[in-house]
C-alpha cells in the first residue's frame, strides 16, 4: 500500500513568495494532520481535519498560514507571504477511526524540507 | 502549561544491552501514550500505543510502561542492535481528541 505522499520533498524560495505544500493521505483514512518540525520547537501540530473538515487549527502560527482539504485524497498547506522563520520540515500524517475507536496511530509522510531565504 | 520531557537528547548503548528511554509529562492527564521512531530525513513511524488503564505493552523486543501516578512512560529495547539507532519520540493525547502532543525526542545510538 502506498503511504502518505508529500510534495515537494524540498523547497527553496525567497522571502515574500507564496509556498504551497501538498499531501495525499492513505486511502480510506479520515483524519489528516499537518505538523512542523524544527530543532528548537520539535514536532508541533498545526492543524487537523476529520472527513475533510478542519477540527483544530489552534497550532497555525498566524494568518499567513492556511490549509485546505478539498477532498478525501488531497490537502494543501499554504504560506503567503513566506518568511525566513518559516524554514522547517513540514509533515503530513493520516489516520483512521478504527471501529469507532479514536486516538489511532498516525502514519506520516517523509516531509517537505522548506528553506526561506 | 503542558510539558513533555524525554530524559536526554542523546543516549549511547552497547549492542546487546537494553536501552531504556524515559518520557515525563506535567500538567497533563493523557488517556493515551504513543511511541514513534524517526530516522534522519524520514517521517516518524508508529511503534506502540498504551492506554491509561494499561500498565505495560510488549511488541517483539519492545516494551512500554505507563505510570499515571508518576506521570511517566518508560520505553525499553532489549537485545539492542545497531539498526535500532534512531530518534524516539513519545506522544500524548486525551480521550476522544486526535490531537497528539510530541516530546522533543531522544537520539539513541547503539554501539557495535
Amino acid at each position: 500500500d502506498a503511504g502518505v505522499i508529500q510534495s515537494p520533498r524540498h523547497e527553496v524560495t525567497e522571502m515574500g513568495q507564496e509556498v504551497t505544500l501538498r499531501c495525499k493521505p492513505i486511502s480510506g483514512h479520515d483524519y489528516l494532520f499537518w505538523y512542523r518540525q524544527t530543532m528548537m520547537r520539535g514536532l508541533e501540530l498545526l492543524i487537523y481535519f476529520n472527513n475533510n473538515v478542519p477540527i483544530d487549527d489552534s497550532g497555525m502560527p498566524e494568518d499567513r498560514f492556511s490549509a485546505k482539504m478539498p477532498n478525501a485524497s488531497f490537502s494543501t498547506l499554504k504560506i503567503q507571504p513566506s518568511e525566513p522563520r518559516d524554514s522547517a520540515v513540514y509533515f503530513c500524517a493520516s489516520s483512521f477511526e478504527r471501529g469507532g475507536h479514536l486516538n489511532q496511530p498516525q502514519h506520516f509522510g517523509d516531509g517537505t524540507r522548506l528553506s526561506i531565504l | 502549561s503542558q510539558k513533555i520531557e524525554q530524559n536526554s537528547e542523546a543516549l549511547n548503548i552497547q549492542e546487546g544491552k537494553t536501552a531504556t528511554l524515559t518520557c515525563n509529562y506535567t500538567n497533563y492527564s493523557p488517556a493515551y501514550l504513543q511511541w514513534y521512531r524517526q530516522d534522519p530525513g524520514r517521517g516518524p513511524v508508529f511503534l506502540l500505543l498504551i492506554r491509561e488503564n494499561e500498565k505495560e505493552k510488549r511488541k517483539e523486543r519492545l516494551k512500554v510502561t505507563f505510570d499515571t501516578t508518576l506521570k511517566q512512560s518508560l520505553f525499553h529495547i532489549t537485545a539492542s542492535q545497531p539498526a535500532d539507532s534512531a530518534t524516539y519520540l513519545c506522544a500524548l493525547s486525551n480521550f476522544g481528541n486526535e490531537k497528539l502532543t510530541f516530546g522533543t525526542g531522544t537520539r539513541l545510538t547503539i554501539i557495535p
